[in-house]
């Protein structure tokens, strides 16, 4: 069975510093991973996006995250975080019928 | 154009109320998707459904009736709902269901309210 694991309910920050979120899936065949960002009480809007090839891919607003398979890991980086990143983050996997969300870490920055 | 467009934004509903909730995409996706959100909690999938047909029931009670008129459109009616069914609705779009590489695109939900 497919599953999403974020094992880091709350993360804070302070702003400029480095962000690192993590997701471990679970998922029997090659994967589909993305991560989402939602504000509070919005919809979600898509960082980024991993099919295939490049391990490393980069997103919107500065976002990057990296797939290693040996680890059934996707974690989510950005080097210098900013106010306007705090929000709620999802890691999802993609089955071709529907997407499976991670449980989400909220992130909380600190001037 | 990249936008799922949900309306309305807020809706307060009594118990014995009938309301719909709608979602429109005009990216010539055809696949479309129905989450409900808790607070704090990821989204939780409802409906999908694929070429205008229901595709994916997660076992939702029957006070939730979806229904796809075209293409484009994805409606949620609601019927006799109990104070727990308070949630943000969200509707999604993708490319084709059933391929793996196409992502969701979300709309900005429905915030919904039952008294």
């Amino acid at each position: 069975a497919q599953s999403v694991t974020q094992p880091d309910i709350h993360i804070t920050v302070s702003e400029g510093a480095s962000l690192e979120l993590r997701c471990n899936y679970s998922y029997g065949a090659t994967p589909y991973l993305f991560w989402y960002v939602q504000s509070p009480g919005q919809g979600l809007q898509l960082l980024l996006k991993y099919f295939s090839g490049d391990t490393l891919v980069q997103g919107i607003k500065g976002f990057e995250a990296e797939f290693k398979r040996s680890q059934s890991s996707f974690n989510l980086r950005k080097p210098s975080v900013h106010w306007s990143d705090a929000a709620e983050y999802f890691c999802a996997v993609g089955t071709g019928n529907q997407f499976y969300f991670g449980t989400g870490t909220s992130l909380t920055v600190i001037p | 154009d990249t936008e799922v467009t949900q309306t309305p934004k807020h809706l307060v509903m009594g118990m014995t109320n009938k309301k719909s909730l709608k979602c429109e995409q005009h990216m010539g996706h055809r696949a479309m998707y129905w989450y409900k959100q808790k607070a704090k909690k990821p989204p939780e999938l409802m409906f999908v459904y694929s070429y205008e047909k229901l595709s994916i029931n997660e076992s939702v009670p029957s006070r939730f009736s979806p229904e796809c008129p075209n293409s484009s459109l994805l409606n949620l009616h609601l019927h006799a709902l109990q104070p727990e069914d308070s949630a943000l609705y969200l509707c999604a779009s993708s490319q084709v269901a059933g391929y793996m590489n196409t992502e969701a695109f979300f709309g900005q939900g429905t915030r919904l309210t039952v008294v």
